[in-house]
């Protein structure tokens, strides 16, 4: 199995420019993280989807995030303009079945993203 | 949500036993114990997760007691591999993780 996917694993980019970080998930999972690790404030739950349908999007910082889940084996987070604080890396998590608290999430390498 | 607290950091030799204790006093009924470790530069893995009862497998074992407000993950016989940061989540009915700062383990040759 391929696991987990994210695309770009590493992403450089300037102050104001849009940045769109994509994840596709492991085929036949229900559920799909998005999270952010930083060294201030570790490992953040941005936002996270059931079915393709975003269940608690509490987590994303503000108006500028943004995340999508057009079907069941893609997903992409943007952020729009992007500043610097954004640098991060940004995580993505699948897990087979939806609402089932005893289920391991399987997660991405990752996207480092650094915004200058 | 349900809160865990765990020591910063733990020195072991390798080969030899870890013990890596977790306080959740607020669980409820209903929260499952789950561990993760995130090895350097790398996203988090599963380690084990329980419930009530104490769990096995080939990572680890997880002893829960037995009112449930603390767990202690154990790594039978530790290997520079197993070095890194370890974290205990209580995750609620969506199965929602949230990390806090975790233990790093440090092993030794």
């Amino acid at each position: 199995d391929a696991g987990v996917i994210q695309s770009p694993r590493h992403e450089v980019t300037e102050m104001g420019q849009e940045v769109t970080l994509r994840c596709k998930p492991i085929s036949g999972h229900n559920s799909l993280f998005w999270y952010r690790q930083t060294m201030m404030r570790g490992l953040e739950l941005l936002i996270y989807f059931n079915n393709n349908v975003p269940i608690d999007d509490s987590g994303m910082p503000e108006d500028r995030f943004s995340a999508k889940m057009p079907n069941a084996s893609f997903s992409t987070l943007k952020i729009q303009p992007s500043e610097p604080r954004d640098s991060a890396v940004y995580f993505c998590a699948s897990r087979p079945i939806a609402g089932a608290s005893g289920n391991e999430q399987f997660f991405g390498p990752g996207t480092r993203l650094t915004v200058l | 949500d349900a809160k865990t607290t765990q020591p910063n950091s733990m020195e072991s030799n390798e080969e030899e036993p870890v013990h890596l204790p977790c306080n959740h006093s607020t669980i409820s009924g209903t929260d499952y114990i789950h561990w993760y470790r995130q090895l350097p530069s790398q996203g988090p893995e599963y380690v084990i997760h329980g419930l009530t009862s104490n769990v096995n497998n080939r990572m680890a074992s997880l002893a829960i007691a037995e009112d449930r407000k603390s767990s202690t993950l154990i790594l039978h016989r530790a290997t520079l591999r197993d070095a890194a940061v370890y974290y205990c989540i209580l995750s609620n009915s969506w199965g929602k993780l949230q990390f806090g700062a975790g233990t790093q383990v440090v092993v030794t040759p």
